[in-house]
C-alpha cells in the first residue's frame, strides 16, 4: 500500500513549457486534492475533485488544469508555466467514511519555472 | 472570510520538555479539525483529529485541545524529542459536504528541538 504517490520528484520549466504533474492513490479513496505551497507558508487548494468525473477549483485555480484519469488518478496540468509557479506541489486523497475524514498527502513535486 | 491561524510562527523548544502550539479559527460552523506535521522535503503527514463534539483527544505523546467558545485550537506534545522538530499546520474542515469537504489551512508554526 503506498498511499499517495507522486512524479515527477522535481521538475525545471523554461517560462511557457507546459507539463503534467502526475498524482495516483491505492487507497480506493474519493475525492483528491491538488495544493501549492509557497515557501514559508501553509497550503492553497488548486483544484479538488469529489469523486471520479468531476473537478471543481479550489482558491488558486488560475494557470492551471486538471484531469481526473479515473478514481485512482488525479493530474494537474500547467499549459503555459510562469516563474509565479514556482512552488512545491501536493496531492492528497480522503475517504468519504465520516470516521476518516483525513486527506493523506503524497510527498510532492518541486517545480521551478526560470 | 473563514480563516485558520496560528499565534506562534517559531516555537524553539528544550528537548524532553512540553510542547504547545496554538491555532485560532474563525469558522464557528467548522465540525472537525487536524494537526498535521511536515518535515523538511516531505509532505504533511496526518497527526491527530477531533471533532466538534469533543474537547479533547489523546495519541501518543500527543493532545489535541478545542475550545469552540473562544475557537481556539491547540497541539500538546509531550517529552518533545529531536525528531518532533518540523513544522506543524492546523486545519479545519467545515460541515459542508457539497463543498468537496475541503481544508483551511493554517500558516504553520515551526517547533525546533534544541538538545
Amino acid at each position: 500500500n503506498a498511499g499517495v504517490t507522486q512524479t515527477p520528484k522535481f521538475q525545471v520549466l523554461k517560462t511557457g513549457q507546459s507539463m503534467t504533474l502526475q498524482c495516483a492513490q491505492d487507497m480506493n479513496h474519493n475525492s483528491m486534492y491538488w495544493y501549492r505551497q509557497d515557501p514559508g507558508m501553509g497550503l492553497r487548494l488548486i483544484y479538488y475533485s469529489a469523486s471520479e468525473g468531476t473537478t471543481d477549483k479550489g482558491e488558486v485555480p488560475n494557470g492551471y488544469n486538471v484531469s481526473r484519469l479515473n478514481k485512482r488518478e488525479f493530474s494537474l496540468r500547467l499549459e503555459s508555466a510562469a516563474p509565479s509557479q514556482t512552488s512545491v506541489y501536493f496531492c492528497a486523497s480522503r475517504a468519504e467514511d465520516r470516521a476518516q475524514e483525513t486527506q493523506y498527502f503524497g510527498p510532492g513535486t518541486r517545480l521551478l519555472v526560470l | 472570510g473563514e480563516s485558520v491561524g496560528l499565534h506562534l510562527p517559531t516555537l524553539s523548544v528544550q528537548e524532553g520538555d512540553n510542547s504547545i502550539i496554538n491555532c485560532a479559527y474563525s469558522n464557528s460552523a467548522s465540525d472537525y479539525f487536524i494537526w498535521y506535521k511536515q518535515e523538511s522535503g516531505k509532505g504533511p503527514q496526518f497527526i491527530i483529529d477531533i471533532r466538534s463534539n469533543m474537547d479533547k483527544r489523546q495519541g501518543q505523546r500527543v493532545t489535541v485541545l478545542l475550545n469552540k467558545t473562544v475557537k481556539h485550537l491547540s497541539l500538546q506534545i509531550a517529552a518533545t524529542q529531536p525528531g518532533d522538530s518540523a513544522v506543524y499546520f492546523c486545519a479545519e474542515n467545515g460541515p459542508n459536504e457539497a463543498a468537496g469537504n475541503k481544508l483551511t489551512f493554517g500558516g504553520g508554526t515551526r517547533v525546533l528541538v534544541k538538545p
